[in-house]
């Protein structure tokens, strides 16, 4: 059973239209879930840490948030730079020291 | 400053050979992880490093992979008789500590094994 679940596993968006990607978790005891944004041939980028319920994070156009189980991505206003793969992760207490479970993650499309 | 780096970039290897896959981590950051992304997967944990320590192997695929860490620093990453199965994409993380810190991505080895 996935610990991870992200969703939807595509998103296209026109330039300017606000969306959320949605990332559900299950898990003994979250100390920390993490968003990266992937691109192409890369290696995932860090974005946002959360920690606790109800705390938020943002940068730019991204907006993270969090519940006891879910988190939120939310893009507002969205460019074509945006377009990337954005993963999600968990840390769990109880599992492996430093392990991260990641979902599959969202590819995002936004056109002009 | 510079970021977590990745040799090679790509590497090509027939089925039954041998390939290592080198890592650079962040100069300052004693945690560094290994991951593998298959098409249409998941990041899968492998390993994780805690200065030069590994405790716990139990996400490498098989008795086939192993990995090292010497001076806190650089990793190495070794796929012995490779198989077409081991062909993803390998990715490097480091970070600060090991609990709850974020990890800082490398670009990552394709690794293609014909």
């Amino acid at each position: 059973e996935d610990q991870v679940t992200q969703s939807p596993e595509a998103l296209r968006l026109q330039e300017g239209e606000s969306s959320s990607l949605n990332c559900s978790y299950t898990v003994s005891g979250l100390r920390g879930l993490f968003w990266y944004r992937q691109d192409p041939g890369k290696g995932p980028e860090f974005l946002f840490t959360l920690y606790s319920a109800g705390e938020e994070k943002e940068k730019e156009r991204l907006k993270a948030t969090l519940t006891k189980k879910e988190s939120f991505l939310h893009i507002t206003a969205p460019k074509p730079e945006d377009s990337a793969t954005y993963l999600c992760a968990v840390y769990d207490r109880g599992s492996t020291l430093g392990r991260l479970y990641f979902g599959r993650g969202t590819q995002l499309t936004v056109w002009p | 400053g510079a970021g977590v780096s990745q040799s090679p970039s790509n590497k090509v290897t027939e089925k039954g050979k041998d390939v290592e896959l080198r890592c650079d981590p962040i100069s300052g950051h004693t945690a560094l992880y290994w991951y593998r992304q298959s098409l249409g997967q998941g990041l899968e944990f492998l390993i994780y490093f805690q200065g030069n320590s590994a405790p716990d192997k139990s996400g490498l695929p098989s008795d086939r992979f192993s990995a090292e860490r010497t001076g806190g620093s650089v990793s190495t990453l070794t796929i012995q008789r490779t198989q077409q199965e081991d062909s993803a994409v390998y990715l490097c993380a480091s970070s600060v500590g090991i609990t709850a810190h974020e990890q800082y991505f490398g670009p990552g080895t394709r690794l293609t094994v014909t």
